[in-house]
């Protein structure tokens, strides 16, 4: 079973200071996991992946992303925040049959001026 | 254009009425996959196509239905309504294989509400 719990429901932070939100996952198989960014009333779009290879893997936007096997994380930051940033970010865990993946409950980020 | 569209975006529905949601890619997506999302929870997967094949979660098996009439087209069904199915319904595909991401695509969503 793969399950993704992402402690934070909110983060707010003022515009330029960095971030990072939260994830942690439970499978024990191969490791896929991701980022989506949610804009209000707009669908949720990619932000980047971990497959393998270098635990740090880089995004959209000047986000980036450190997958931590013994800490069964995969944290999301940016080192300086810009207003549009504002979203809500969801983690998510592949299934290794087919491309089906399963989010966490997602985190509100709120840049404020 | 890498869009899905789902249609209608807001959909208000009686209790005991069947309620159909319709979304439709043209990027020649294998895969196909319907969420539900409630207020302050996680995305939810109820069902997926791979190509023509449904696949539908163990827990929503008996919920919902589904159709994908061609690789465009997929369709998502609920007999009949009750309160606890308003929620927003995702729309998702994704490439063969997932492509060299994975990334699934979205639309951005049809907001049903039960009455």
């Amino acid at each position: 079973t793969q399950t993704v719990s992402q402690s934070d429901a909110h983060v707010t932070v003022f515009e330029g200071d960095s971030v990072e939100l939260r994830c942690n996952y439970s499978y024990g198989g191969s490791i896929y996991l991701s980022w989506y960014i949610q804009h209000h009333g707009r669908g949720l779009q990619f932000l980047l992946k971990y497959y393998s290879g270098n635990p740090v893997v880089q995004g959209v936007n000047g986000f980036e992303a450190e997958f931590s096997k013994s800490d069964s994380s995969f944290h999301l930051r940016k080192a300086s925040v810009h207003w549009s940033d504002s979203a809500v970010y969801f983690c998510a865990v592949r299934r290794p049959n087919y491309n089906v993946l399963y989010f966490g409950s997602g985190t509100k980020l709120t840049v404020e001026p | 254009d890498t869009t899905v569209k789902q249609n209608p975006r807001y959909k208000l529905a009686r209790v005991g009425k069947p309620v159909n949601l319709i979304c439709s890619q043209t990027m020649n997506h294998d895969t196909m996959y319907w969420y539900q999302k409630k207020p302050n929870q996680a995305p939810k997967l109820l069902l997926f196509y791979y190509d023509k094949i449904l696949n539908r979660e163990a827990d929503t098996f008996e919920k919902f239905q589904s159709s994908r009439p061609n690789n465009s087209f997929c369709s998502l069904y609920i007999g009949s309504a009750g309160l606890e199915y308003s929620a927003m319904y995702l729309c998702a595909s994704s490439r063969p294989g997932g492509g060299n991401t994975g990334q699934l695509y979205f639309g951005e969503g049809s907001k049903l509400t039960v009455l």
